[in-house]
């Protein structure tokens, strides 16, 4: 299983765009990459998964470069509940290994 | 739909006693998963059902651990006899059948272990 890095904490403000780029080096061609975010006493939840370029969805956009050696999750205009931990995920079947994941913390 | 739902939300129980976590999946997914997360360390893979069959419980700790899944819908995960170090959080996920299917979780069941 591919291991991703990712920054262990990071800080925003109410209504800025928050990137959170990953890196997955030894990423195998049937990987596909999977973001979670996490609240406190709950379990992980899925928030975009794609391959390759760029996917969007209602809440994130999910940048993937051509070597797909990292990802990036974006968050436009984050607000204060979107304090969370976020989990970049590579795998190829639904196993999951997770990181340490990234602490975001949003302020007013 | 109802989402993945775990039973009981938390389980304080006394070294040696025994304990069976409930996960009750998504209605239709064949796939079930159970996770641990150990106070401070990250959120660990422990086995793989797809419907009855135990697809993968390679991250199965010891034998002391016994998951379940009959008639291949919901799942308990039976810890016997209990050890400190099994505390923590027990998460259960379900998800459809096909590759890179997204995982669904439930809440998590924490367990501590005295």
């Amino acid at each position: 299983l591919a291991k991703t890095t990712q920054p262990i904490s990071m800080d925003s403000y109410e209504g800025q765009e928050v990137n959170i780029t990953c890196s997955h080096n030894n990423i195998a061609t049937n990987d596909y990459i999977t973001w979670y975010q996490q609240f406190p006493s709950q379990g992980p939840r899925f928030i975009i998964q794609g391959y390759k370029t760029k996917v969007t969805n209602e809440v994130a956009s999910l940048f993937i470069p051509a070597d797909r050696k990292s990802s990036t999750l974006s968050l436009p205009r984050v607000s204060l509940s979107d304090t969370a931990v976020y989990y970049c995920l590579v795998a190829g079947y639904s196993t999951l290994t997770f990181g340490k994941g990234t602490m975001l913390l949003v302020s007013p | 739909e109802a989402g993945v739902t775990q039973f009981p939300s938390h389980s304080v129980i006394e070294k040696g006693q025994t304990v069976t976590l409930r996960c009750d999946p998504i209605s239709g997914h064949d796939n079930l998963y159970w996770y641990r997360r150990v106070m401070g360390k990250e959120i660990k893979f422990l086995l793989h059902f797809v419907k009855e069959s135990k697809q993968d419980e390679s991250g199965m700790p010891n034998n002391r651990f016994l998951a379940e899944r009959t008639g291949g819908t919901y799942s308990t995960l039976k810890v016997q006899p209990a050890e400190l170090e099994d505390s923590g959080v027990y998460f259960c996920a379900s998800s459809q059948v096909g590759m890179n299917s997204p995982l669904h979780f439930g809440n998590g069941t924490r367990l501590t272990v005295t």
